[in-house]
């Protein structure tokens, strides 16, 4: 059973807002969710963490809301660079080990 | 310059051979993972480790194994028994917080 599901794709273009939002229905009380991106032939890179409400930081917001059976990022003006696969995941702490479980991720491509 | 290290980038092998990948790391973190990446997919755990000289198998581990001699190194060996070996290999490191630190990777592929 999936822990994550995300839209396979999506398509903007340079300056707008993108919002990829990630459904979690089974999130448990102790995980968190965490963002990565992914550029092709590279290992991922995390972008932002939470647990609850909204974070934000110098690259991209999250929005959780209060039963944290979703998520939404939320990159503000896109730029060509920003191109790259993004991955949501939701984990906490088990038997002492983190161990996240990574979904297919949401291939965003930014256009001119 | 802390960080992540794998190598090599790119390794060719023949069937039947025993390969193996190197992940080092000097971010003095205690948890190494290993995921392997198949094209247009995500990331499936191997192995990971949360001490040295201790170990745990992920979700795809046979075919493949690990030791943990070092805090600072994860070798990963991929056996003859791994069926489909040919993939992008990724190692990781964390500090028991929930972020992980990615190495640029391995890329295998068998012939």
């Amino acid at each position: 059973l999936a822990k994550t599901t995300q839209p396979i794709s999506m398509d903007s273009y340079e300056g707008q807002e993108v919002n990829i939002t990630c459904s979690h229905n089974n999130i448990a009380t102790n995980d968190y969710i965490t963002w990565y991106q992914q550029f092709p032939s590279q290992g991922p890179r995390f972008i932002i963490q939470g647990y609850k409400t909204k974070v934000t930081n110098e690259v991209a917001s999250l929005f959780i809301p209060a039963d944290r059976k979703s998520s939404t990022l939320s990159l503000p003006r896109v730029s060509l660079s920003d191109t790259a696969v993004y991955y949501c995941l939701v984990g906490g702490i088990s038997g002492g080990s983190y161990i996240p479980t990574f979904g297919r991720g949401t291939s965003l491509i930014v256009h001119p | 310059d802390g960080g992540i290290t794998q190598s090599p980038k790119y390794l060719f092998r023949k069937e039947g051979q025993n390969v193996t990948l190197s992940c080092e790391q000097n971010l003095n973190h205690d948890a190494m993972y290993w995921y392997r990446q198949d094209p247009g997919q995500g990331l499936r755990l191997i192995y990971y480790s949360q001490i040295v000289n201790d170990f745990q198998k992920g979700d795809i581990a046979e075919g493949y194994s690990v030791s943990r001699e070092k805090k600072e190194s994860f070798p990963l060996t991929v056996t003859s028994a791994q069926k489909n070996p040919t993939a992008f290999y990724l190692c990781a490191s964390g500090a028991g917080s929930y972020e992980q630190y990615f190495g640029p990777g391995t890329r295998l592929t068998v012939t």
